[in-house]
């Protein structure tokens, strides 16, 4: 069964930081590309991150405008987990943030299969 | 950035009634349209993959077409159990973005 779990969301100060992850599990986590999408309670969801798995083992990497520049996507294989490190945090990142597996292994196809529960991340002094 | 725009923000149906959602984009992104659906304290499911393809374990009732600019999710005939948000995404290119979502309640 794959199973998506994220962890370390909280309440943090504006200008802090923040490290998220995300335990994968019932699948070849390797061979998915990942991605991160949040959604501020009761709104709409925003993609914020993709990180490529490819055959040659390389990853390509994808951010949104919002969060370049403050925000890194990486993964661990070894321990089937992915990660997101938040810094430079502002009010407006305030989300659930979720963790979500590309349906196809391999590739560029960024139809999400499986999302986490979400972990929350407050921002706010 | 292609925009997706959803219509409309909320649809008041009876069980038993057909759902039709829209979605529209900003710029052509052929068929790489999905539509999730998502309950109150549950994180989004994934519906329909490419405009029409059903996502494992969806039922037949869920249909979605178009191509280009213009999509359209159907529900052929409400179940108590889809009451929910639906939304459209693109996945045609970077960023990847979300339309901003259709409820679908109980009329």
């Amino acid at each position: 069964e794959v199973q998506l779990v994220e962890s370390g969301g909280g309440l943090v100060k504006p200008g802090g930081s923040l490290r998220l992850s995300c335990a994968a599990s019932g699948f070849t986590f390797s061979s998915y590309s990942m991605n991160w999408v949040r959604q501020v309670p009761g709104k709409g969801l925003e993609w914020v991150s993709s990180i490529i798995s490819t055959r040659s083992s390389s990853s390509n990497i994808y951010y949104a405008d919002s969060v370049k520049g403050r925000f890194t996507i990486s993964r661990d294989n070894a321990k089937n987990s992915l990660y997101l490190q938040m810094n430079s945090l502002r009010a407006e990142d305030t989300a659930v943030y979720y963790c979500a597996r590309d349906r196809y292994a391999y590739g560029d196809y960024h139809a999400f299969d499986y999302w986490g529960q979400g972990t929350l991340v407050t921002v706010s002094s | 950035e292609i925009v997706l725009t959803q219509s409309p923000a909320t649809l008041s149906l009876s069980p038993g009634e057909r759902a039709t959602l829209s979605c529209r984009a900003s710029q052509s992104v052929s068929s790489y349209l999905v539509w999730y659906q998502q309950k109150p304290g549950q994180a989004p499911r994934l519906l329909i993959y490419d405009s029409s393809n059903r996502a494992t374990g969806i039922p037949a009732r869920f249909s979605g077409s178009g191509s280009g600019t213009d999509f359209t999710l159907t529900i052929s005939s409400l179940e108590p159990e889809d009451f929910a948000v639906y939304y459209c995404q693109q996945r045609g290119s970077w960023p990847l973005t979300f339309g901003g979502g259709t409820k679908v309640d109980i009329k």
